[in-house]
């Protein structure tokens, strides 16, 4: 099983920061098998990035991926008001598992 | 458009059973793998299981294989978990989610239902 790990476990920011965060995998991802995705309190998770850097149907460009291999990172550019929530990475590339998430909250 | 809908959750006692539904519609459902995925309270995601498009492969998490048995009706656009010998660890929001593609297997979900809470507890 690959386990995947993220870094920070809590980001504390301010709205128009730049977020970075990181997934790291036990063992290579095969093909940039790898998506991100944003879940806020009660709701279900939403997709954000498949294949390691291809945005979802309706996703704003501020959201954007990238890694191969065993790295992979979730870059939100300017932070907006409805993007303090949780991200998780996942990877698809050997059945399937998640990472534990990596909460962005206010500052 | 797209929605996903879980039903049955509730509390049930560990040993018992309880079966999941989840009702697709606004898409083709007999074109899409579909997924089970769970999150215990205050964790993160699980996958738990997953179905070709008619059923004739399934997918099966280590912690719930022997005891969880995922099925489709596509003539009713209906998904099912059915949770057997329940333990306490299979407490959790129990969410059905759409493969990504009409016709492939890509193991990432681009819908998810709202989830139904399962607790299993004496």
């Amino acid at each position: 099983e690959i386990v995947l790990t993220q870094s920070p476990a809590t980001l504390s920011l301010s709205p128009g920061d730049r977020a970075t965060l990181s997934c790291r995998a036990s063992q290579s991802v095969t093909n940039f098998y790898v998506a991100w995705y944003q879940q806020k309190p009660g709701q279900a998770p939403r997709l954000l990035i498949y294949g390691a850097s291809s945005r979802a149907t309706g996703i704003p460009d501020r959201f954007s991926g990238s890694g191969s291999g065993t790295d992979f990172t979730l870059t939100i550019s300017r932070l907006e008001p409805e993007d303090f929530a949780v991200y998780y990475c996942q990877q698809y590339g050997q059945l399937t598992t998640f990472g534990q998430g990596t909460k962005v909250e206010f500052k | 458009q797209v929605q996903l809908v879980e039903s049955g959750g509730g509390v049930v006692q560990p040993g018992r059973s309880l079966r999941l539904s989840c009702a697709a519609s606004g898409m083709k459902f007999s074109s899409y793998g579909m997924h089970w995925v769970r999150q215990a309270p205050g964790k993160g995601l699980e996958w738990v299981a997953m179905t070709w498009f008619d059923g004739s492969n399934k997918h099966y998490a280590d912690s719930v294989k022997g005891r969880f048995t995922i099925s489709r009706d596509n003539s009713k656009n209906t998904l099912y978990l059915q949770m057997n010998s329940l333990r306490a660890e299979d407490t959790a929001v129990y969410y059905c989610a759409r493969d990504t593609q009409r016709g492939f297997i890509y193991w990432y979900f681009d819908r998810w239902g709202p989830g139904t809470l399962v607790t299993v507890s004496s």
